[in-house]
């Protein structure tokens, strides 16, 4: 069974780098037929699609969150990251990880996502 | 960038009712339509994709259905377990994936 899990600090000062680690369990990383992406959800709102990777390094990034965010693959470890840089209150939020099914005719290939990780809550106070 | 729109935002429903959900979307997205169950303190859970096929283990009261801009999201008998806030969410746009609002369904 693939099990995603969400690791990193829950607490982060404003204008700091936010950074989240998601390993996959039960599952390569490195299959060609998915894509790995970073979801968000501010306490009591709705859900906002951060970005997606390939195991190649492909990735595809919120327009408007473009600027300030990284995702990256370690293919041995069997995880992925994000990069939230020079964050503040509004970026508070519960930080998902989730596997996207990879098809030739959705748009980039990033399709509908068939898996989750529980979730970890990031707080971004001083 | 395309914008999903869902309504209502809150129903209010008895067990056993059938329930309908709509999520509009601000220009064609075709079929690529995912929908989402949601309940409090956990993730979402895949229903629907492709606007109307059922996700392995997902019940038949689930159904999904439209294209283009405008999809539905029907729950033919509801049950207690699916009282939970419900998401759609397009697949179709160079500029990545967008959720709508959310819907509530709450004990009428």
């Amino acid at each position: 069974q693939l099990q995603l899990q969400e690791s990193g600090p829950g607490l982060v000062k404003p204008s700091e780098t936010l950074s989240l680690t998601c390993t996959v369990s039960g599952g390569s990383i490195s299959s060609s037929s998915y894509y790995w992406g970073w979801i968000r959800q501010p306490p009591g709102k709705g859900l906002e699609w951060i970005g997606s990777i390939y195991y190649s390094g492909s990735t595809y990034y919120n327009p408007s969150l473009k600027s300030r965010v990284t995702i990256s693959v370690d293919t041995s470890k069997n995880q992925f990251s994000l990069k939230l840089s020079s964050v503040t209150a509004a970026d508070t939020a519960v930080y998902y990880c989730a596997r996207h099914l990879r098809g030739r005719y959705c748009t980039n290939g990033v399709c509908q996502i068939d898996y989750w990780g529980q979730g970890t809550l990031v707080t971004v106070s001083s | 960038d395309i914008q999903m729109t869902q309504s209502p935002s809150t129903l209010s429903a008895s067990v056993g009712d059938r329930v309908t959900i709509t999520c509009r979307a601000s220009q064609s997205i075709s079929s690529w339509l995912a929908w989402y169950q949601q309940k409090p303190g956990k993730a979402p859970k895949l229903l629907i994709y492709k606007a109307s096929s059922l996700e392995s283990g997902v019940p038949s009261r689930f159904s999904g259905s439209g294209s283009g801009t405008e999809f539905t999201l029907t729950i033919s008998s509801l049950q207690p377990d699916d009282f939970a806030t419900y998401y759609c969410q397009q697949y179709n746009s160079y500029s990545g994936l967008t959720f709508g609002g959310g819907t509530k369904v709450e004990i009428k």
